[in-house]
C-alpha cells in the first residue's frame, strides 16, 4: 500500500510569493496517477491537478503540478489572497482504493 | 450543475449504527465510481470506501473494514454508507464524492458532508 508524505506541514508566506508544496510517496505510483486539493476552513476540498500535471476545469495557470515517480510538486507561482488553504494530494491506481497525503497548510506569513 | 447531497449524520453511542445517504443529480450516475471519505475534526482528509459505477469493485479502509458497508443504487441515483458498531474513533465529517471514472481514480466533485459523532 502506498503512502503519502507531505512536506512541508505548513508554509508561511505572503501574497505574491512562490509556494512550492511537496508529496512524495513510498512506492512508485503508475502512470504519474497523482491528484491535488485545495481545502479551505468550512469548505469542501476542491480539485486541483490530476495526472501529477493536468489542470482542472476553471483551476487558474498560476496553479502548476509535476513529478513522477516517487516525487511530486504542486506549486503556486504567486500566492493569491484566495490560495491560503490546505492542500492535499492522493495518489490513484490502486482501485478501487484511494490514498490521501497528510496536508500542508499555506498560510499568510 | 453537480449536487451531492448527504444526510444521516447525527449522535449516536458507541456500538450503535447509522446508514448515510447521498442524493445525487447533475451527472450520468452510473457513469462514475462513488466514494465516502472522512475528515475527524482539524485532522486531514481520510478515504473510507468506494465502489465503482456497477458495484463490481469495492474496497474500504482497514479502520473500517468489517464495520461498514457501501452501496448504490443507480436507478435512484444515490450512495450509501452502513456503519456498524461506531467507535469514538469514527466522529468525522463524511463527505460523499463522484469520481472522474467509472473506477476509482480521482475525485472531481464533492458533497459538503453530514456530521457523524459518536459519544455516549
Amino acid at each position: 500500500e502506498i503512502v503519502l508524505t507531505q512536506s512541508p506541514g505548513t508554509l508561511s508566506l505572503s501574497p505574491g510569493e512562490r509556494a512550492t508544496l511537496s508529496c512524495r510517496a513510498s512506492q512508485s505510483v503508475s502512470s504519474n496517477y497523482l491528484a491535488w486539493y485545495q481545502q479551505k476552513p468550512g469548505q469542501a476540498p476542491r480539485l486541483l491537478i490530476y495526472g501529477a500535471s493536468s489542470r482542472a476545469t476553471g483551476i487558474p495557470d498560476r496553479f502548476s503540478g509535476s513529478g513522477s515517480g516517487t516525487d511530486f510538486t504542486l506549486t503556486i507561482s504567486r500566492l493569491e489572497p484566495e490560495d491560503f488553504a490546505v492542500y492535499y494530494c492522493q495518489q490513484y491506481g490502486s482501485s478501487p482504493k484511494l490514498t490521501f497525503g497528510g496536508g500542508t497548510k499555506v498560510e499568510i506569513k | 450543475e453537480v449536487q451531492l447531497v448527504e444526510s444521516g449524520g447525527g449522535l449516536v453511542q458507541p456500538g450503535r449504527s447509522l446508514r448515510l445517504s447521498c442524493a445525487a443529480s447533475g451527472f450520468t450516475f452510473d457513469d462514475s465510481a462513488m466514494h465516502w471519505v472522512r475528515q475527524a475534526p482539524g485532522k486531514g482528509l481520510e478515504w473510507v470506501s468506494g465502489l465503482s459505477w456497477n458495484s463490481g469493485s469495492i474496497g474500504y479502509a482497514d479502520s473500517v473494514k468489517g464495520r461498514f458497508t457501501i452501496s448504490r443504487d443507480n436507478a435512484k441515483n444515490s450512495l450509501y454508507l452502513q456503519m456498524n458498531s461506531l467507535r469514538p474513533e469514527d466522529t468525522a465529517l463524511y463527505y460523499c464524492a463522484k469520481d472522474k471514472g467509472i473506477v476509482a481514480t480521482f475525485i472531481d466533485y464533492w458533497g459538503q458532508g453530514t456530521l457523524v459523532t459518536v459519544s455516549s
